[in-house]
């Protein structure tokens, strides 16, 4: 089934402790991206990625870091949370032209304390 | 002004009814734009997209585009509870990002 994956669906952490966000396709998708999605402030794009070792700042990149060694992954690293950084984050995958819109994954919601 | 503008509602329509969504956008250059459909605590799926003036049905949903107007708009036809979701439109701005619109909430009462 295509697909993206993403781990953790739910983390609770606390101030400071590093943590890594996996997202993983199964599609050969060249685009990946990750977005977070605040009430009221929708969803906004923290970084994206072309291809591999190919990668952007969105809009609100502040606090995060990415990767991009392999096709199918594009972890997302938040190397000390912040409570601001409390939110609801989908991780997705797109062929390279423009003309399709992104598949999701199911979403990590992450609780910083 | 922010990229892409939608209504946040809620839009409440009786079961049956059509319901209509609207979206602008700012960037003349976009090409290609989409309608995904979210529930709560769930991520986002599409369902519509779209690259020409004009109307594009798939079912029951039928998008709409108006360049010059820079309006893009999704008609659903004979409403269901189970259509109670926010809908989202995007479009690739410039900078070769999917930027999305802040949702309208639409209820569909039985």
């Amino acid at each position: 089934e295509a697909q993206v994956t993403q781990n953790p669906r739910y983390l609770i952490t606390v101030t400071g402790k590093k943590l890594t966000v996996t997202c993983s396709q199964n599609m050969n998708h060249e685009y990946m991206s990750w977005y977070r999605q605040d009430p009221g402030l929708g969803l906004r794009q923290i970084y994206y990625s072309m291809n591999v070792e190919v990668t952007d700042k969105g809009d609100v990149p502040e606090g995060y870091k990415v990767s991009r060694k392999e096709k199918r992954n594009f972890p997302l690293i938040l190397e000390s949370p912040s409570p601001n950084q409390t939110s609801l984050y989908f991780c997705a995958s797109s062929t390279s032209q423009n003309s399709y819109g992104y598949t999701f994954g199911s979403g990590t919601r992450l609780t910083v304390v | 002004q922010k990229e892409v503008e939608q209504n946040s509602g809620p839009l409440s329509v009786p079961e049956g009814a059509i319901a209509s969504l609207n979206c602008t956008y700012s960037d003349r250059g976009s090409q290609s734009f989409f309608w995904y459909r979210q529930y709560s605590g769930k991520s986002p799926e599409l369902i519509m997209s779209i690259y020409s003036n004009g109307d594009k049905e798939d079912g029951r949903f039928t998008a709409q585009l108006n360049k010059a107007s820079q309006y893009v708009s999704l008609l659903i036809r004979d409403s269901q509870p189970s259509d109670s979701a926010t809908y989202l439109c995007a479009f690739y701005n410039a900078g070769n990002m999917l930027t999305f619109g802040g949702g309208t909430r639409l209820m569909v009462k039985p």
